[in-house]
């Protein structure tokens, strides 16, 4: 069962271009979040999905960012028109959520690292 | 809004010696609370997850335990090797939230 994966592992930008970044789940889990780790800095959680529905955006930047996790394929967060602060690690995790919220955990990929020159 | 911060933010230690990291939080209304380990360059591995009702959990030489009253989580590891050098970070799961992270302790285990 592979676990959760992300591609680009590392990708490289220039100020004004779009980013995409994406994340295929684990084996039957449908609920995704991506997470920003800025340098030096802790995980901050940007957006929570399940299958074509956000559940919680709350600490996705209303502007420029954008997320989806459609019906067919992986989930895809999307920066538009990239700054230099956007320059962080991204980390896609997933869970199945058809367990009990005490025991629910959830199983991290190895991030993409956006670069913005 | 649930705070959590980690005590001490770098830690080096040699070989052999016993440790204990720390994790703080605000809001004791949680699922569970989970410590993870992060490599440089690397995702992060779940190493072990608290839930609100337990105590303690082990992990062969990690032990974690949970005092929600007070807010506080400690992961203790025996006889730290090298290959124990990471960060290790802190999550607490809220009611109708999801996941907050501590900051981290980077730990260094010297040969």
């Amino acid at each position: 069962n592979a676990g959760v994966m992300q591609n680009p592992r590392h990708l490289v930008r220039r100020r004004g271009q779009e980013a995409r970044l994406r994340c295929s789940p684990m084996k039957g889990h449908s609920h995704v979040y991506w997470y920003r780790q800025l340098p030096e800095e802790g995980l901050k959680f940007m957006v929570y999905l399940q299958k074509e529905n956000i559940i919680d955006e709350s600490g996705m930047p209303k502007e420029r960012f954008s997320a989806e996790f459609p019906k067919e394929g992986p989930s895809i967060l999307r920066i538009q028109q990239v700054v230099r602060g956007d320059s962080a690690a991204y980390f896609c995790a997933s869970s199945p959520r058809d367990i009990s919220p005490s025991t629910d955990t959830q199983y991290f990929g190895p991030g993409t690292r956006l670069t913005v020159l | 809004k649930q705070e959590v911060t980690q005590i001490p933010a770098a830690l080096s230690v040699p070989e052999g010696e016993n440790l204990v990291l720390n994790c703080s939080f605000t809001d004791s209304a949680i699922y569970n609370l989970q410590w993870f380990r992060q490599d440089p360059g690397k995702g992060l591995t779940s190493l072990l997850l608290i839930q609100s009702s337990q105590r303690e959990q082990t992990s062969g030489r990690l032990n974690a335990s949970l005092d929600k009253s007070s807010g506080r989580s400690t992961l203790y590891i025996a006889a730290s090797q090298p290959g124990d050098s990471a960060t290790y970070l802190c999550a607490v799961h809220n009611y109708g939230q999801n996941f907050v992270f501590g900051p981290g302790t980077r730990l260094s285990v010297l040969p």
